[in-house]
């Protein structure tokens, strides 16, 4: 059965940092995009960020470029969100899910790990 | 950035009615235009992906189209598990965009 299981998240303070996981399991990681999808309480989805396949491609929401890293381990079957300089407007539901970039739906999501920043 | 717009924006509707949502992108996206739908406090659920193809294990009742910038999700006949959120979402390129969504309420 294909899973996506994210890690990571909790409170952190206004300007501080976080890294989210992701562990894939049942597909074959290294040959799909990736992408990082946020949900603020009662709004709708924002696509965060994508990487290609072998990691060599990565894509951000412009409003996110330079705070954002994204980043996969294929020899671990795992993705990665580092977060520098959060905000209170990421807090927010943070989603992994396979595909998303290079012509790709959306097709398997995670659980989501919940990242709030406040003081 | 390609911005995506879905209406309407809330809808409500009877068991058994057909209903149509549109999502209308600011450039030609052709094929690449997804649909989700969203249960509250639940994963978004890919439907349809490249504008019409059904994803594995959607019913039926559920159907795209559109081509260009104009796109339709259609659900034949509406059933009580498909009250939940619509979102619509292009994979032309990056970034990738959602519209905002559209809350299918029972009338």
């Amino acid at each position: 059965e294909v899973h996506l299981l994210e890690s990571g998240g909790g409170l952190v303070q206004p300007g501080g940092s976080l890294r989210l996981s992701c562990a894939a399991s049942g597909f074959t990681f290294s040959d799909y995009a990736m992408s990082w999808v946020r949900q603020a309480p009662g709004k709708g989805l924002e696509w965060v960020s994508g990487i290609s396949d072998s990691g060599s491609g990565t894509y951000y929401a412009d409003s996110l470029r330079g705070r954002f890293t994204i980043s996969r381990d294929n020899s671990k079957s795992t993705l990665y969100l580092h977060m520098n300089s959060l905000r209170a407007e990421d807090t927010a539901v943070y989603y992994c899910a396979k595909g998303g970039v290079s012509g790709t739906a959306m097709d398997v999501w995670g659980q989501g790990t919940t990242v709030t920043v406040s003081s | 950035d390609i911005q995506m717009t879905q209406s309407p924006s809330s809808l409500s509707a009877s068991v058994g009615d057909r209903v149509t949502i549109t999502c209308r992108a600011s450039q030609s996206i052709s094929p690449y235009l997804n649909w989700y739908q969203q249960k509250p406090g639940k994963v978004p659920k890919l439907l349809i992906y490249a504008t019409s193809s059904l994803y594995s294990g959607v019913p039926s009742r559920f159907s795209g189209s559109g081509s260009g910038t104009d796109f339709t999700l259609t659900i034949s006949s509406l059933q009580p598990e498909d009250f939940a959120t619509y979102y619509c979402q292009q994979s032309y390129n990056t970034p990738v965009t959602f519209g905002q969504g559209t809350r299918l309420e029972i009338k």
